[in-house]
């Protein structure tokens, strides 16, 4: 079984300052780690995932998340926020296991509010 | 080309009845999945299906909620007797394989609210 835990429920950042949201996970098998987003009044997209190779992953919009296997974690930052970057934000993992399917278990959610 | 669709978007419904929700995913998807999201808490995986393979129910919270999927298109949940737990936003997912590599689309969501 996996489970995820977002350690932050609301992170409140000013415009063009950095951000990290925190994600750790725990399974006992291999997994695959995805950031989603949900912006206010739309539904929910996939900003980023790690399947394998770089540990580092990049979003179109500036965001970079960085899988730590030790630590089992996948935090999401970005150098510079803007007041567009204000939304939820959803860590996930999915089992490596083929028959086990792609079903994502998810964290609780961050809510990044971005301020002028 | 269109998204997840799902309908209705919204659903007040008093508790003890019946309610189905139904899911158009992508043409061509194969996969669809089921989660719910209760106020102030993450989405909570409930079922999913894979082309004719039997759907994997293990997320559903008891037996008054069920699932169908008719081939690789439309699926309906339905839940009987409707409780106050129940209220929460039902999201539908779309894959076009059960791989966990592939992305999932979501669609909007149906809010159901159980007075």
């Amino acid at each position: 079984a996996q489970s995820v835990t977002q350690l932050d429920s609301q992170v409140p950042v000013f415009e063009e300052a950095p951000v990290e949201l925190r994600c750790n996970y725990s399974s006992s098998v291999s997994v695959y780690l995805f950031w989603y987003v949900q912006y206010p009044n739309q539904g929910l997209q996939l900003l980023l995932k790690y399947l394998s190779g770089s540990t580092l992953v990049e979003s179109i919009n500036g965001f970079e998340a960085e899988f730590n296997k030790s630590q089992t974690s996948f935090h999401l930052r970005k150098p510079s926020v803007h007041i567009s970057d204000t939304a939820e934000y959803f860590c996930a993992v999915s089992s490596m296991i083929y028959n086990q399917g792609g079903k994502l278990i998810f964290g609780q959610g961050t809510e990044l509010s971005v301020k002028p | 080309g269109a998204g997840v669709s799902q309908s209705p978007s919204n659903k007040v419904t008093e508790k003890g009845k019946d309610v189905e929700l139904r899911c158009d995913p992508i043409s061509g998807h194969t996969a669809l999945y089921w989660y719910r999201q209760r106020l102030g808490q993450g989405l909570e995986f409930l079922i999913y299906f894979q082309g004719n393979s039997a759907p994997d129910k293990s997320g559903l919270p008891s037996d008054r909620f069920s699932a169908e999927r008719t081939g690789e298109s439309v699926s309906t949940l339905t839940i009987q007797r409707t409780q106050q737990e129940d209220s929460a936003v039902y999201l539908c997912a779309s894959s076009l394989g059960q791989v966990g590599t592939d992305t999932q689309y979501f669609g909007p969501g149906t809010r159901l609210t159980v007075l």
